[in-house]
Parts: structure tokens; C-alpha cells; sequence
């Protein structure tokens, strides 16, 4: 079956950088998502990475390496609202082409 | 679009009631997606259509769900009796194509709590 890992919390202080982690075994890989989930509400898009490399959007920028089923979300500049879980999904053909998440790392931002 | 509509947010009842949770897809997405979220589990698929046909509800727990989806704007899951372990956060998810690059949109969630 399918395995994702993610720390389950992180904490930073406010302007810094945070680099969240997300390792993943699987033989039908095609695609990785990033979510983003403030408490209580649902989740959103990040980003979306399907070849290896960095993508980058503004503050937010995401990584892939298939060949070692990794990858992290780097978040610059942090600020306060950038606290919330941060889910890793991946996109699984062994799984019907759907998201199989991670259990999501919880970032704290400290002033 | 005013993206995925759930309903009800919040729900509380008690064990062996009925409850009903509704969900409005954005328009034009294929598919859709039933969600539960625990602390303990995280985000667990339950079932999901396409085209209004259930695909694959291997993620539901038990008989006493089930999902429908009579038109491509409307969906529901309904639980039959209730029992406090379903307490948990039920998301619905619209997504236009199984594309790769195509990402799911995710309805405000409905909290149930069953007594």
C-alpha cells in the first residue's frame, strides 16, 4: 500500500524559513500536492509537483525528487496566518488516479 | 462558482439517529468526493463518482453508510444508525478531470458530533 510520512509538527519564528518534508512509497506515482488546512476549515491548494525539480509560487515554493520519493514545501518570510497543517498528497494510479494524503505537519509561527 | 457547498456545518445528534450530509460540486467538475477527517486517521477517502456513478466505496467503514448522487449538482452521504464513533469532520471534493495536474476542490466540511 501506499506510505506518506510527515512530521507531525514544526515551529518557526515569524519572517524565517520552514522547510516541511514528505516522504512517500509507491510504485504508481503521478503527482504531488500540497494542501494547505487552517483549523477548521477545509483544505487548500499549495502547489502541484509531477517532474523533479523546484516550482515556485511567490512566498511558497515546492520540491520533488521521484527518484527518492521525497519532497518539501519551503515557506519564506513566514508570518503569523502561515500557521495551519500543511498536507502532502500523492496522486496514485494504484489508487484509481486519487489523493492518498499524508497525516499532515502542524507549523506554528511565533512572533 | 462559489465553490463546493456542504451542508450542514455543524451537526450534533444522538446515537441511532439518521444524519444526512449534503454536498454541491462546483459545476462541470466529473468527479466528486466523500472525505472523513480524524485526529486519529487524518484525512480518509470514503467514496468517490464520476459522472454520477459511484466508482469505488471501498473507504466506507460499514453498511450503515451510504452515498448517492442523483444529478451531477447534488450529492449525499447518509449514516444509518449513527454511533459516537463517526464523530469526525466529513469533507466533500470536486475535481474537474482525473488529469494529473488537476487538483480537488474542497466544500467548508461538515462537523458531526454523535452523542
Amino acid at each position: 500500500g501506499q506510505n506518506i510520512d510527515q512530521p507531525t509538527e514544526m515551529t518557526a519564528t515569524e519572517g524565517a524559513i520552514v522547510q516541511i518534508n514528505c516522504t512517500y512509497q509507491t510504485s504508481g506515482f503521478n503527482g504531488l500536492f500540497w494542501y494547505q488546512q487552517h483549523a477548521g476549515e477545509a483544505p487548500t491548494f499549495l502547489s502541484y509537483n509531477v517532474l523533479d525539480g523546484l516550482e515556485e509560487k511567490g512566498r511558497f515554493s515546492s520540491f520533488l525528487s521521484r527518484s527518492k520519493g521525497y519532497s518539501y514545501l519551503l515557506l519564506k518570510e513566514l508570518q503569523m496566518k502561515d500557521s495551519a497543517s500543511y498536507l502532502c498528497a500523492v496522486r496514485d494510479y494504484n489508487y484509481g488516479q486519487n489523493f492518498v494524503f499524508g497525516p499532515g505537519t502542524r507549523l506554528s509561527v511565533l512572533p | 462558482d462559489a465553490g463546493v457547498i456542504q451542508s450542514p456545518r455543524h451537526e450534533v445528534t444522538e446515537m441511532g439517529q439518521e444524519v444526512t450530509l449534503r454536498c454541491k460540486p462546483i459545476s462541470g467538475h466529473d468527479y466528486l468526493f466523500w472525505y472523513r477527517q480524524t485526529m486519529m486517521r487524518g484525512l480518509e477517502l470514503l467514496i468517490y463518482f464520476n459522472n454520477n456513478v459511484p466508482i469505488d466505496d471501498s473507504g466506507m467503514p460499514e453498511d450503515r453508510f451510504s452515498a448517492k448522487m442523483p444529478n451531477a449538482s447534488f450529492s449525499t452521504l447518509k449514516i444509518q444508525p449513527s454511533e459516537p464513533r463517526d464523530s469526525a469532520v466529513y469533507f466533500c471534493a470536486s475535481q474537474l478531470s482525473q488529469s494529473s495536474y488537476n487538483e480537488q476542490f474542497f466544500g467548508p466540511g461538515t462537523r458531526l458530533t454523535v452523542l
